[in-house]
């Protein structure tokens, strides 16, 4: 199993250009989230899926969107990206409460 | 919305001592997560507990649900025990709310 996987592993953008963050997961957990993690605020939860079809917001979601159109891919796309949201990006995938994290990408923004 | 805080921030400690870091929580919790973060490196999850205590290795984590705390404790730390600890509440369908995590060197 790769369990969860994120790509890129580095970015760097232009404000006002926009890009997808991959994610998938092997493992057939229903649970997937995205995260931002920033110096002084921690972990924030951006967008979360309970399952194929259905998504929801977090705390910290303008300027992001999501969709899960299969149990396995969770994208995150910056539509015009901007320099607040030069972070560092986890997406999640659980079973049950039992978490597992991908590696992370690191964005930033000029 | 739970409110998960730490402390301490940040904590020094010398190759040996016992290390415990804290963890208060706002409302009751579904499951309480310690989570180990290296510098540059990604998270992996440490412990997910209810109630209790458990173990594995070096590592303990405790709960009390009466008193909304949990605490992190690590015997005999080495250096590679620095990391960032972070606590979290939640985990099911709709994601985690974590604290700020501690920052933990341990000097040789």
């Amino acid at each position: 199993n790769a369990g969860v996987t994120q790509t890129p592993k580095f970015q760097v953008l232009k404000t006002g250009q926009s890009m997808t963050l991959q994610c998938a997961q092997d493992m057939n957990h229903e649970y997937m989230s995205w995260y931002r993690q920033d110096p002084g605020m921690g972990l924030r939860l951006i967008h979360y899926s309970v399952g194929a079809g259905i998504t929801d917001q977090g705390e910290v979601p303008n300027g992001y969107n999501v969709s899960r159109s299969t149990t396995e891919d969770f994208p995150l796309r910056l539509l015009s990206a901007a320099p607040s949201q030069t972070s560092v990006y986890f997406c999640a995938s659980s079973y049950g409460y039992e978490q597992f994290f991908g590696p992370g990408t690191r964005l930033t923004v000029l | 919305k739970n409110e998960v805080e730490q402390s301490p921030q940040n904590l020094t400690a010398q190759e040996g001592e016992f290390i415990t870091i804290n963890c208060s929580y706002s409302v009751g919790i579904s499951a309480l997560h310690w989570l180990q973060q290296h510098p540059g490196g990604g998270i992996v999850s440490l412990f997910m507990l209810s109630s209790g205590k458990k173990k594995h290795g070096r590592l303990i984590a405790t709960i009390n649900i009466q008193e909304k705390h949990s605490s992190l404790h690590i015997t005999a730390s080495h250096p590679r025990d620095s990391a960032v600890y972070i606590c979290a509440d939640g985990g099911g369908a709709d994601g985690l709310t974590f604290g700020k995590g501690t920052h933990l060197i341990i000097q040789p």
